[in-house]
């Protein structure tokens, strides 16, 4: 299947830094990528919908200004949580849709735990 | 609205049988998905539904009825490693995924 990547896997801050999680589809081109936050025991939580060369599609309740999304490339998003605070903590997952896929699935990177101090 | 439903946890004997159940709502269908998520990890892919029927994949099988918006995940002769969050997921008119909260499967010697 097609591969996606994520860094960093891990990452501990101070409260009011910014901090910003790549995602890198290696195998295939992804004109489309998600990203999610999952809480502990919690299932995935779509933040926004990132559309290469265009504005990222936020989901409600999401803050644009404080999850910035940059799809500037077709094997590239990242995903920026500006001035963290404790609360930003969680895991973070990107996918990526493979448009060769029969399938339609989201290939899934293996995800940034974010630590706010 | 859109909905998935399926049991938070579940518990089963190793090399035992076990059905997770999935209902969905959603506006239109593009197919169902289910993922395995081990604790701490991202989720990975399983199966894909989108016509009626049972999609059998060495352990693991898929059943789908669109009719009844209902779909379930077979699991034979379990391990221990099988133990992990099973995600049920649809994919909707906008072939966006709708996620359920994910079922814990404990699986016990």
């Amino acid at each position: 299947g097609a591969v996606v990547s994520q860094h960093p896997s891990r990452v501990i801050c101070k409260s009011g830094t910014s901090v910003k999680i790549e995602c890198r589809s290696l195998d295939f081109q992804a004109t489309t990528m998600f990203w999610y936050r999952q809480f502990p025991k919690k299932s995935l939580m779509l933040m926004a919908t990132s559309n290469e060369g265009s504005k990222a599609t936020y989901e409600q309740g999401v803050e644009k200004d404080k999850f910035l999304i940059n799809h500037a490339s077709l094997t590239l998003s990242t995903l920026t949580v500006t001035s963290a605070h404790p609360e930003d903590s969680s895991f973070y997952i990107c996918s990526a849709r493979d448009p060769g896929s029969s399938y339609n699935e989201q290939f899934f990177g293996p995800g940034t735990r974010l630590t706010v101090l | 609205g859109q909905n998935i439903d399926q049991p938070t946890e579940m518990t089963a004997t190793e090399g035992a049988i076990v059905q997770i159940n999935c209902t969905y709502q959603t506006s239109g269908f593009n197919g169902l998905f289910w993922y395995q998520q081990h604790a701490g990890e991202a989720p990975t892919f399983l199966s894909y539904n989108v016509l009626d029927g049972l999609e059998e994949k060495g352990r693991f099988s898929s059943f789908l009825s669109r009719s009844k918006g209902y779909s379930y995940l077979l699991l034979k002769e379990l391990q221990m490693k099988d133990s992990a969050s099973y995600l049920c997921a649809a994919l909707d008119s906008n072939y966006q995924l709708i996620w359920g909260a994910g079922t814990k499967l404990i699986i016990k010697p």
